[in-house]
């Protein structure tokens, strides 16, 4: 059974910094696409980046370009979105989803369970 | 930047057919994947491909494109099937986007 599990809610205070993780498993994590969705409180859902751990290929949305960083370790068959200095702006629900179905990234059939991260002062 | 535009809403009485639009402000236009997302949950891939369903994914949906409109189907709709529902494709440059979303209402 393919399963994303996404690490806890965190909160933390305006210029920190942080870094949440995805764990796949139940299929050959170095060879599909992962990807990372933002969804603020009451909005829709955002791109923001994706990663193919068998090569550490990365694109980014041009508007998350420069404001997080996606990586993964395939020893471990984890991705992981960080931030160098966290905003108040960045408190929303973070998934992560994953592209089995070969969609060339360009679609997720599996989803994480999403984390919360709480920026506030 | 590459846009996809939804209507914010839509409301159908239960057992009727549900149609909900994605315009794409550009050609080429790629391939669309449909989303569906009831409150407190991950998004449920429904429709990918323009056309083809996943699955597990009940009949009733289906998916259809024209020029740069992409249309998702819900014939037949149940209580069940009040969500929001989200369109999502790319640019030629491959930059992914999402739609802003529509929200379902079953009268």
């Amino acid at each position: 059974e393919v399963q994303l599990v996404q690490s806890g809610a965190e909160v933390k205070k305006p210029g920190e910094s942080l870094k949440i993780s995805c764990k796949g498993s139940g299929y050959i994590f170095t060879s599909y696409w992962i990807g990372w969705v933002r969804q603020m409180p009451g909005k829709g859902l955002e791109w923001m980046g994706i990663i193919y751990p068998g090569d550490s290929d990365t694109r980014y949305s041009p508007s998350f370009q420069g404001q997080v960083t996606i990586s993964a370790d395939k020893s471990i068959s984890t991705a992981y979105l960080q931030w160098s200095s966290l905003k108040a702006s960045d408190t929303a629900m973070y998934y992560c989803a994953a592209d089995l179905g070969s969609y060339g990234y360009k679609g997720f059939d599996y989803w994480g369970q999403g984390t919360l991260v709480t920026v506030s002062s | 930047s590459y846009e996809l535009t939804q209507p914010p809403s839509v409301s159908v009485s239960p057992g009727q057919t549900a149609r909900i639009t994605c315009s794409a402000d550009a050609l080429p236009k790629q391939y669309a994947y449909w989303y569906q997302q009831k409150p407190g949950q991950a998004p449920v891939l429904v429709i990918y491909k323009d056309s083809e369903r996943p699955s597990g994914i009940p009949e009733r949906f289906s998916g259809s494109s024209s020029g740069t409109t992409v249309t998702l189907t819900i014939s037949g709709v149940q209580a069940e099937d009040e969500a929001d529902y989200y369109c999502q494709s790319a640019d030629s440059s491959g930059t992914v986007v999402f739609g802003g979303g529509t929200k379902l209402t079953v009268l």
